[in-house]
């Protein structure tokens, strides 16, 4: 069964913090993807990783993949409250060009001052 | 300017009364996909169009159906909404190239009574 994992599901930090954010998955794939989520609101992409070894960062956000590992990180410097919201990470495991994804359950972040 | 657009944002419907969700996009994206996303869970794909091809994930009721009249739309008919079929419905779209992420709209939050 193909399986996406994250974790922690919940956390919570303080403003200042760093921490990392843990998304497994159980099928090959060269792609990963993650994404941001407000409460009620719809989802942003943040970050697409297309190779093993692949680095990106954006401001406090950092994402990374280990295809060998099957691992990608979501790692948070000096957290701010503007971060709290929850994050997924996606896979596509069929390749291809149609783009299928299987999400994680999510990390629900919640930064507190 | 929104790029991918999803009306109505709120519905309420009746048990068994059949609804329709729509989503529009400006993108001249290939690929459309449905996501229902329940409460605190991940979003589950429930269908995609390649152009107009339709694929139906495997566990998809078949309560649920689709149509894409043309690129610009794609449609969710819920034949006999069940309250277990309250959900946030995700409009997603993506050109079919392997750099590419899903940009999602800002969905439609379905009530059934």
């Amino acid at each position: 069964e193909l399986k996406v994992e994250q974790n922690p599901l919940f956390l919570s930090m303080q403003e200042g913090k760093n921490y990392t954010i843990y998304c497994n998955y159980s099928t090959t794939s060269d792609r990963l993807y993650w994404y941001r989520q407000d409460p009620g609101k719809s989802l942003e992409s943040l970050f697409v990783l297309l190779s093993n070894g692949a680095v990106k960062q954006e401001g406090r956000l950092m994402a990374s993949l280990d295809t060998k590992a099957r691992l990608s990180t979501l790692h948070i410097t000096a957290a701010v409250h503007d971060l709290s919201a929850t994050y997924f990470c996606a896979v596509d495991p069929y390749g291809g060009s149609q783009g299928n994804l299987i999400f994680g359950k999510g990390t629900k972040l919640s930064v507190k001052p | 300017d929104a790029m991918v657009i999803q009306n109505p944002r709120y519905q309420v419907t009746q048990f068994g009364k059949p609804v329709t969700l729509s989503c529009s996009q400006t993108l001249n994206h290939n690929v459309m996909y449905w996501y229902q996303q329940k409460s605190s869970q991940a979003p589950k794909l429930l269908f995609h169009y390649y152009d107009k091809d339709f694929n139906n994930e495997a566990d998809t009721p078949d309560n649920f159906q689709s149509r894409r009249p043309n690129t610009s739309f794609c449609f969710l008919d819920i034949r006999s909404p069940g309250l277990g079929d309250a959900a946030m419905y995700l409009c997603a779209t993506r050109l079919a190239v392997r750099t590419d992420t899903q940009y999602f709209g800002p969905g439609t939050r379905l009530t059934v009574l």
